[in-house]
C-alpha cells in the first residue's frame, strides 16, 4: 500500500449524473494531484494542490471541479461529463511541490462515462 | 514529442533474462524518476535519480542518466513473471511542481 486511497474504486455514470471522487493520504504530505491516464496517452496532469491552495490547473473542462477541504483530502467533482471523458482517474500525494519530489499514487477510480 | 519517451513500447522476455528500458527527453532536468503500473492500478515509485548522478542501485534495479544524451535506462536483472506491468519514467524541470510522463513501457516476463 502507498499510504493514497481513493474511492470508489470502479464507477458508471450517465451524462447527466453528478459524482464526486475521493481521495485520502495518510502521509503526511503537502501536496496533492489529480491525473487522467487514458489509453495509449501518457498521464495528463489535472489539477495540483499545495497546503489546500489549487496551484495548478492544466486547462482541464469545468466539468471537472476539484476541492481540497484539508492537507490529506482531495476530491474531484464531476458533472455532466462526455463519453471520452472515461478513463483512469489516479490521486496522488507528495512531501512538497518543487524540486520534482516523488509521488505516491493511490490505486485510482475506474470511471466510465455511458 | 513528448518529455520522456520510453523505448522500446514493449518488451516481451523469458524469466530470469534481465529488460532494459530506455527514456530520452528534451530540456534539461533536476532529476528522473521511474515508476512501475500493475495492470489498472496506481504508479508505484521506483527510483529517483538526480541530475548529477549517474548511476543508481535499488535491489534489482539499476538506473542510468546521461544528461549529455538526455536519456536514462532502467535495467531489471534476473527478471521474474511479477516484474510484469507497464514502466514509466518522470522527468522533473527546475522547481516546478509538475512530473512529465512518458507513455511507458510494457514489460512482459513470461514465465
Amino acid at each position: 500500500e502507498t499510504g493514497v486511497t481513493q474511492t470508489p474504486r470502479h464507477l458508471v455514470m450517465g451524462m447527466t449524473n453528478k459524482k464526486s471522487l475521493k481521495c485520502e493520504q495518510h502521509l503526511g504530505h503537502n501536496a496533492m494531484y489529480w491525473y487522467k491516464q487514458s489509453a495509449k496517452k501518457p498521464l495528463e496532469l489535472m489539477f495540483v494542490y499545495s497546503l489546500e491552495e489549487r496551484v495548478e490547473n492544466n486547462s482541464v473542462p469545468s466539468r471537472f471541479s476539484p476541492e481540497c477541504p484539508n492537507s490529506s483530502h482531495l476530491f474531484l467533482h464531476l458533472h455532466t461529463l462526455q463519453p471520452e471523458d472515461s478513463a483512469l482517474y489516479l490521486c496522488a500525494s507528495s512531501q512538497a511541490i518543487g524540486q520534482g519530489y516523488e509521488q505516491y499514487f493511490g490505486p485510482g477510480t475506474r470511471l466510465t462515462v455511458t | 514529442s513528448q518529455q520522456g519517451e520510453e523505448d522500446p513500447q514493449a518488451l516481451s522476455i523469458q524469466e530470469g533474462e534481465n529488460a532494459t528500458m530506455n527514456c530520452s527527453y528534451k530540456t534539461s532536468i533536476n532529476n528522473l524518476q521511474w515508476y512501475r503500473q500493475n495492470s489498472g492500478r496506481g504508479l508505484v515509485h521506483l527510483i529517483l535519480i538526480r541530475s548529477n548522478e549517474r548511476e543508481k542501485h535499488s535491489g534489482r534495479l539499476r538506473v542510468t542518466l546521461d544528461t549529455s544524451k538526455k536519456s536514462s535506462s532502467l535495467l531489471i536483472t534476473a527478471s521474474r513473471a511479477a516484474d510484469t506491468a507497464s514502466y514509466f519514467c518522470a522527468t522533473a524541470r527546475g522547481s516546478g511542481s509538475r512530473l512529465t510522463f512518458g507513455e511507458g513501457t510494457q514489460l512482459t516476463v513470461n514465465p
